[in-house]
C-alpha cells in the first residue's frame, strides 16, 4: 500500500534552514500531486505548500512564501520542503500528503516530522 | 481565504450513541465542476490524519460505516452512528474548492 516517509526534522535556531523529505512507496510517485501540512504543537492543521506531479506548479502559504521552497525528485520518489529563515512560529509537525485522483485535497499521509526552532 | 467553522470543538460522547460534528463554510463549497471538495479526517491522539470522508459523502476505503457525511453547499455534517471507544480523537473539516485549501479547527471526540 502506499507509504509515506517523513524525515529531517530536529531542532533549529532562528534564522537557519532546514530541508525536509518525503519518501513516497507503493505508488507511481510522478502521477500524483503533494502536500506539506503542518501542526503546531496542540494546534490543529495548516496548509503550507503543494507540488504538481510534474513539478511545474507550485502554491504556498502567505505564511511561508518567500522563505520556504516545495520541490520534488521523481526519479528517487521523494517530495522536499526547504526552509529557509525559520521562525519560532514554524514550530511544528510537518506532514506530507499525496493528492487522490480527480480532487485537490490530500488523501494519504505521513507519520510527521518534528520541526523546532528555538534559540 | 475560506473559513471554516465547525461546532461543537468538545465533544463528549457515550459508547454506543451517536455524535454529529457541524461545519460551516464562509462560502460555497461548489466547484465550477460541479463537483464539492469537501473532506472530514480524523486524528487520533498520538496520530497522523486520517481522511474519512471525501466529496461530502463518500467513505474511504476501510473507514467503517458508522461514519457518514453530508450536506451541501455551506453546510456540511459528519455523523457516527454508534460511537465506539477507537473513535475518541480531534475530527477535522477541510475544504480544497477554493485555494488555499482550508481546515477547520477541529472537534475533539473524547467518551464520557
Amino acid at each position: 500500500q502506499v507509504q509515506l516517509v517523513e524525515s529531517g526534522g530536529g531542532v533549529v535556531q532562528p534564522g537557519r534552514s532546514l530541508r525536509l523529505s518525503c519518501a513516497a512507496s507503493g505508488l507511481t510517485f510522478s502521477n500524483y500531486g503533494m502536500h506539506w501540512v503542518r501542526q503546531a504543537p496542540g494546534k490543529g492543521l495548516e496548509w503550507v505548500a503543494v507540488i504538481s506531479h510534474d513539478e511545474v506548479n507550485k502554491y504556498y502559504a502567505d505564511s511561508v512564501k518567500g522563505r520556504f521552497t516545495i520541490s520534488r525528485d521523481n526519479s528517487k520518489n521523494t517530495l522536499y520542503l526547504q526552509m529557509n529563515s525559520l521562525r519560532a512560529e514554524d514550530t511544528a509537525m510537518y506532514y506530507c500528503a499525496k493528492v487522490p485522483p480527480g480532487d485537490y485535497g490530500m488523501d494519504v499521509w505521513g507519520q510527521g516530522t518534528t520541526v523546532t526552532v528555538s534559540s | 481565504d475560506v473559513v471554516l467553522t465547525q461546532s461543537p470543538l468538545s465533544l463528549p460522547v457515550t459508547l454506543g450513541q451517536p455524535a454529529s460534528i457541524s461545519c460551516r463554510s464562509s462560502q460555497s463549497l461548489v466547484y465550477s465542476d460541479g463537483n464539492t471538495y469537501f473532506n472530514w479526517f480524523q486524528q487520533r491522539p498520538g496520530q497522523s490524519p486520517r481522511r474519512l470522508i471525501y466529496k461530502v459523502s463518500n467513505r474511504d476505503s476501510g473507514v467503517p460505516d458508522r461514519f457518514s457525511g453530508s450536506g451541501s453547499g455551506t453546510d456540511f455534517t459528519l455523523k457516527i452512528s454508534r460511537v465506539e471507544a477507537e473513535d475518541v480523537g480531534v475530527y477535522y473539516c477541510m475544504q480544497a474548492t477554493h485555494w488555499p485549501p482550508t481546515f477547520g479547527q477541529g472537534t475533539k471526540v473524547e467518551i464520557k
